[in-house]
């Protein structure tokens, strides 16, 4: 069954640096979404891409962050000066057309140090 | 705004018991989808089941079963016959279909352990 792969699993930065997390939705989806999830605590919705734009961020995803699909494959979320509060599970989700539930993937772990 | 709420926190049972998980929504729009995702403790999310604002039809999956009440706003999630591999994070979803992003308003969870 085709899933959505994330990569980094875990990933260690110092506060100030620049990550970027990447993600590889299902083939023939057409949505793409990130969100996240400090630990503990619930699942928080940060960006959704359609068309190849931006189609709704929330107020979390502030000017430090950027999503990107380069190519016809990836889907890249970047954190452009890291700070402690982004510390989180990030995770990625796709899904193929209306309605349709979304697809998430196993999730990477950012931790700032 | 959407709104998702699950009060139960923690639920402890015993293996072979039923659960039920409860959740309650808010929404202005007319059309819909809720959703159901399971959290392991390996950490990804598993959906398990997507219900439109309109099929208000119970649902049934060998041990799974959903209880959908729109007068109630709520979709509740009942586990039959409960077993130690049930031990996870159950999180409720809403999207809203107007023509948005149909984002995910999740719930905060509950966390389940089925003793053996």
């Amino acid at each position: 069954e085709p899933e959505v792969t994330q990569t980094p699993s875990h990933q260690v930065t110092q506060m100030g640096q620049e990550v970027i997390l990447r993600c590889v939705p299902i083939s023939n989806h057409l949505y793409f979404y990130w969100y996240r999830q400090i630990l503990g605590q619930k699942v928080e919705f940060l960006v959704s891409f359609y068309n190849n734009e931006i189609s709704e961020k929330s107020e979390i995803f502030d000017d430090q962050f950027s999503v990107e699909r380069p190519d016809g494959s990836n889907f890249t979320l970047k954190i452009r000066s890291t700070k402690l509060e982004d510390s989180a599970m990030y995770f990625c989700a796709s899904r193929k057309g209306v309605g349709q539930p979304q697809h998430f993937g196993d999730g990477t772990r950012l931790s700032i140090l | 705004a959407q709104k998702v709420t699950q009060a139960q926190t923690e639920i402890s049972v015993v293996e072979k018991e039923d659960v039920t998980l409860d959740c309650v929504y808010e929404t202005r729009d007319t059309t819909y989808y809720l959703f159901w995702y399971k959290q392991p403790p390996s950490g990804e999310l598993v959906f398990l089941i997507r219900r439109n604002s309109f099929d208000e039809q119970n649902e049934i999956s060998g041990r799974y079963s959903w209880n959908f009440q729109k007068s109630t706003s709520s979709f509740n999630f009942t586990i039959t016959a409960s077993q130690v591999v049930d031990s996870a994070v159950y999180f409720c979803a809403l999207s809203e279909a107007g023509g948005g992003s149909e984002k995910l308003v999740f719930g905060k969870g509950t966390k389940l352990t089925v003793n053996p």
